[in-house]
């Protein structure tokens, strides 16, 4: 089985400041772990994935995620937020054994303000 | 390069009506194709998967079906509609490569269904 805990509804920010929105997730082998954006009313935009390797992955429009495998997070980071990051982002897991099947949280909204 | 595209981007039908939303892949070939409902709120939810034409699987049991009548092509359909099925209803698609886990998915851009 796999999950994934977006543990903020909201994460509010001041332009120019670092963002940090949080994933914790759960499954029965290796994890493979992405973050996606979805601007509202428009599908969704893949950032970054981690398959395997170096912990810290870059990904696009500045953002990187960093995986943790004993605290199993894949927190997403990016050193100096726009107003325009403003956004859903959702978190998404699969194990080598779900097939195509992703496991999505619940997205969190980040709110970067002037 | 590939996209992805959806239609209607909106939709308003009456409670009972049939529905057809179709879902086209360009740039790619043998893709895996996704359904996705993300109902107010946020959480997305699978709904159909396809590894090829005419292979279908459900996901959760509703009042809605899928269809995959050519390689790149995905149609989701009901003969009729409940209120229950309004929604934002996402097409997505990823590399097949065996069914490679770490092969992310690239979303379409969406329809809105107002079911009244």
């Amino acid at each position: 089985a796999q999950s994934v805990a977006q543990p903020e509804d909201q994460v509010n920010v001041a332009e120019g400041n670092p963002l940090t929105v949080k994933c914790t997730y759960s499954v029965s082998g290796n994890p493979y772990l992405f973050w996606y954006v979805q601007y509202p009313n428009r599908g969704l935009q893949f950032l970054l994935k981690y398959i395997t390797g170096d912990n810290l992955v870059k990904g696009s429009y500045g953002f990187e995620a960093e995986f943790n495998k004993s605290q199993t997070s894949f927190h997403l980071k990016k050193p100096s937020a726009l107003v325009s990051d403003s956004a859903l982002y959702f978190c998404a897991v699969r194990d080598s054994f779900s097939w195509g099947k992703l496991q999505f949280g619940a997205g969190t909204q980040v709110v970067v303000t002037p | 390069s590939q996209t992805i595209h959806q239609w209607p981007a909106t939709l308003v039908q009456p409670v009972g009506s049939p529905l057809s939303l179709e879902c086209t892949v360009e740039g790619t070939s043998n893709p895996n194709l996704y359904w996705y409902r993300q109902a107010a709120g946020r959480g997305l939810q699978l709904l159909f998967y396809s590894v090829g034409i005419g292979q279908i699987s459900s996901e959760v049991p509703q009042n809605l079906s899928a269809s995959r009548p050519q390689d790149r092509q995905f149609i989701l359909s009901s003969k009729k509609l409940l209120l229950s099925d309004s929604g934002f209803y996402l097409c997505a698609w990823s590399v097949r490569s065996g069914g490679a886990p770490y092969n992310e998915q690239f979303f379409g851009p969406g329809t809105r269904l107002t079911v009244l």
